[in-house]
């Protein structure tokens, strides 16, 4: 089976410019999370959603918004680009079912490599 | 808030040497707890995970144990390999209807020389 898969790969925008990043889950996974990883840093969580709805969401700012499709892919929408936003995104898919109290396995893409000059 | 840290890094181990690498974490409530590997230039991968107190998770000589009384989730294999060398990062998930979001620590570097 596939696994997570995200492109592109690599990214390189100037400031103020805006940029999508793509995320395709694994087959019959319903949820997508994104991550922020800055260099030499842990994965900081952006968003997260599920049937198409937003379930969580990290500190970040206005400019970072997401979207699920009926498929359950999903884009990584970030405006006004700043230096400061140069990291690895990476999404993840997991098999999450409504109801809580459920742990449920984050698996994670290749990530797509951003950066901003 | 809910929070992890883990040893610094990086750790320079000889090749068959034992490893540990430090985890603990703060939560509010009882949450999942996962180790994930990054090898360079490349996404994470689940090494293991434990969802309960006193829960092993153990994958590929790697083997963690579920510490509430400590709140740690340390990291251990008996013999590594030059082929372990990469990032090392641990998680925790908390288990309610507010979604799954994963909290993760600063990341340990690992190094193993042949």
């Amino acid at each position: 089976d596939a696994g997570v898969t995200q492109s592109p790969t690599h990214l390189i925008k100037t400031r103020g410019q805006h940029v999508t990043l793509r995320c395709s889950p694994i087959s019959g996974h319903k949820s997508v999370s994104w991550y922020q990883q800055v260099l030499g840093q842990g994965p900081q969580f952006i968003f997260q959603y599920y049937e198409k709805e937003e379930r969580g969401r990290g500190n970040f700012p206005d400019r970072f918004s997401a979207r699920q499709f009926p498929n359950y892919s999903s884009e990584l929408n970030v405006n006004a680009l700043l230096l400061g936003d140069s990291a690895l995104y990476l999404c993840a898919s997991s098999f999450w079912a409504s109801g809580g109290g459920s742990t449920d396995t984050q698996y994670f893409g290749p990530g797509t490599r951003l950066t901003v000059l | 808030g809910n929070s992890v840290t883990q040893m610094e890094g990086p750790v320079t181990l000889s090749e068959e040497a034992f490893l540990t690498i430090n985890c603990t974490y703060t939560a509010t409530g009882y949450p999942s707890l996962f180790w994930y590997v990054q090898y360079p230039g490349e996404g994470l991968q689940l090494l293991l995970k434990a969802t309960k107190a006193d829960d092993k998770g153990s994958n590929k000589g790697f083997e963690a144990t579920y510490r509430k009384e400590t709140t740690s989730f340390h990291l251990e294999k008996g013999s590594v390999q030059v082929s372990d060398s990469a990032v090392y990062f641990c998680a925790l998930m908390m288990n309610n209807n507010a979604g799954n979001m994963l909290t993760f620590g600063g990341g340990t570097r690992l190094m193993v020389k042949p």
